[in-house]
């Protein structure tokens, strides 16, 4: 059974910094690239950022560049999500999310999700 | 304002049928696979259909959906008050080099 557990999410102010953690097992960890989705309390999704399967290549929202890093660690089954600068507007669940396999290009959905962190910026 | 336009809104009684549009461009879904997630309220979402059409293990065949040019729809037939959910309809946007989604449309049995 696939599982993603997030976890680091909490109440930071802001500029302040915090590093969220995804747990994954029940499948082969390194077939997939990997994801974080953001929802604002009552918003839609918003995509935040995805890494490869080797971490070679990393995407990130516009919004968000320059301020969060994704990374994974392949041994240990787990990516995180490094935010600095944060800002009101980065208040939103954050979900760890199984992004497409890593030989087939075309596909574009998240096939599994996590439960979601609950990141608040607030002073 | 999101890349995919759906509407905020869709309603029906219980056994019909309702169809949710996903409205994009060339570069979003015109060019990849669109994919519909259920989000049912308090959970995460969860993925319903992708590659425009498939349908993963366990979905049931009330939920169908289709892609034509640069729009998207997803039908639900024999509704059900389990149904009442937020759909949201997602692909990759090969201008903006990211992953997109639509608003979503909060489904409501009546």
């Amino acid at each position: 059974e696939v599982q993603l557990v997030e976890s680091g999410g909490g109440l930071v102010q802001p500029g302040g910094s915090l590093r969220l953690s995804c747990a994954a097992s029940g499948f082969t960890f390194t077939n997939y690239w990997m994801a974080w989705v953001r929802q604002a309390p009552g918003k839609g999704l918003e995509w935040v950022a995805d890494i490869k399967e080797d971490g070679g290549q990393k995407y990130y929202l516009d919004s968000v560049k320059g301020r969060f890093t994704i990374s994974r660690d392949n041994a240990k089954n787990s990516i995180y999500l490094q935010m600095n600068g944060l800002r009101a507007e980065d208040t939103a669940v954050y979900y760890c999310a199984r992004d497409r396999p890593a030989d087939i290009e075309s596909a574009t959905h998240f096939g599994y999700w996590g439960q979601g962190t609950l990141v608040t910026v607030s002073s | 304002q999101s890349v995919l336009t759906q509407p905020p809104s869709v309603s029906a009684a219980p056994g019909q049928r309702v169809t949710l549009s996903c409205s994009g461009s060339s570069s979003s879904i015109g060019n990849n696979y669109v994919a519909w997630y259920q989000q049912l309220p308090g959970t995460a979402p969860k993925l319903l259909i992708y590659d425009n059409t498939k349908r993963p293990s366990g979905i049931p065949d009330r939920f169908s959906a289709s892609k034509s040019g640069t729009s998207a729809t997803l039908d639900i037939t024999g509704l059900q008050t389990g149904d009442e959910a937020d759909y949201y309809c997602g692909t990759w946007d090969s201008s903006l080099l990211g992953r997109v989604f639509g608003g979503g449309t909060k489904v409501t049995v009546l």
